[in-house]
């Protein structure tokens, strides 16, 4: 069983449309995390969140939002997609705070 | 500022060879954990190891081996009699006690283990 997974692998969508990212872990976990790793391989966190609590970076800006419907889904919605949302993003959960992290395969979004 | 760091863009080796791939960090910090990451050329985002801040032991898994050293703050990685399916981008995460819990990557570091 894949412990994190994300729905789609790949995105491509035009600018100004608005998409979403689904992920979903098995581990049951407690926190659960949006990374994004742009195209020269830097990773960098976009949000985290468990069930009381969200943190956003506060240089993502708010066309993204995170929807969890539930401790083991946490979803990433992108509104009004610009060409420099193109990335590939990563969904993560751990279980304890300082625990390791584990990431699902995640979802190559390309904005034409 | 970076709170970690990777000076190595790239290394290139040789199969049969060692090699180490060098990681500092910074943090105020008191307790924080410390991780290594491997991104084969698939893309996935693959664990390998996590410290505390209070175990400075060094650790052996297989070929692979970690120095932990809170003087330098450095969290160094070697990989011994290194493989093809070494090759990959290696990144070094820090997680700070306080704080929202992510990992802070550094740029990574990408090993080509050549035939």
């Amino acid at each position: 069983d894949t412990a994190v997974s994300q729905t789609p692998k790949y995105l491509v969508t035009q600018m100004g449309n608005d998409k979403s990212i689904k992920c979903e872990q098995n581990l049951g976990h407690d926190t659960m995390y949006w990374y994004k790793q742009d195209s020269k391989k830097f990773l960098k966190i976009m949000f985290s969140y468990n069930n009381k609590e969200l943190i956003i970076n506060e240089t993502v800006p708010n066309r993204f939002s995170p929807k969890s419907p539930d401790k083991a889904h946490l979803n990433l919605h992108i509104n009004s997609l610009e060409l420099g949302d193109s990335a590939v993003y990563f969904c993560a959960s751990s279980q304890v705070r300082g625990g390791e992290q584990y990431f699902g395969p995640g979802t190559r979004l390309t904005v034409t | 500022a970076q709170k970690v760091t990777q000076a190595q863009t790239e290394i290139s080796v040789v199969e049969k060879e060692d090699v180490t791939l060098d990681c500092v960090y910074e943090t105020r910090d008191t307790t924080y954990y410390l991780f290594w990451y491997k991104q084969p050329p698939s893309g996935e985002l693959v664990f390998l190891i996590r410290r505390n801040s209070f175990d400075e032991q060094n650790e052996i898994s297989g070929r692979y081996s970690w120095n932990f050293q809170k003087s330098t703050s450095s969290f160094n990685f070697t990989i011994t009699a290194s493989q093809v399916v070494d090759s990959a981008v290696y990144f070094c995460a820090l997680s700070e006690e306080t704080g929202a819990n992510n990992l802070f990557f550094g740029t990574g570091t990408r090993l080509t283990v050549i035939p």
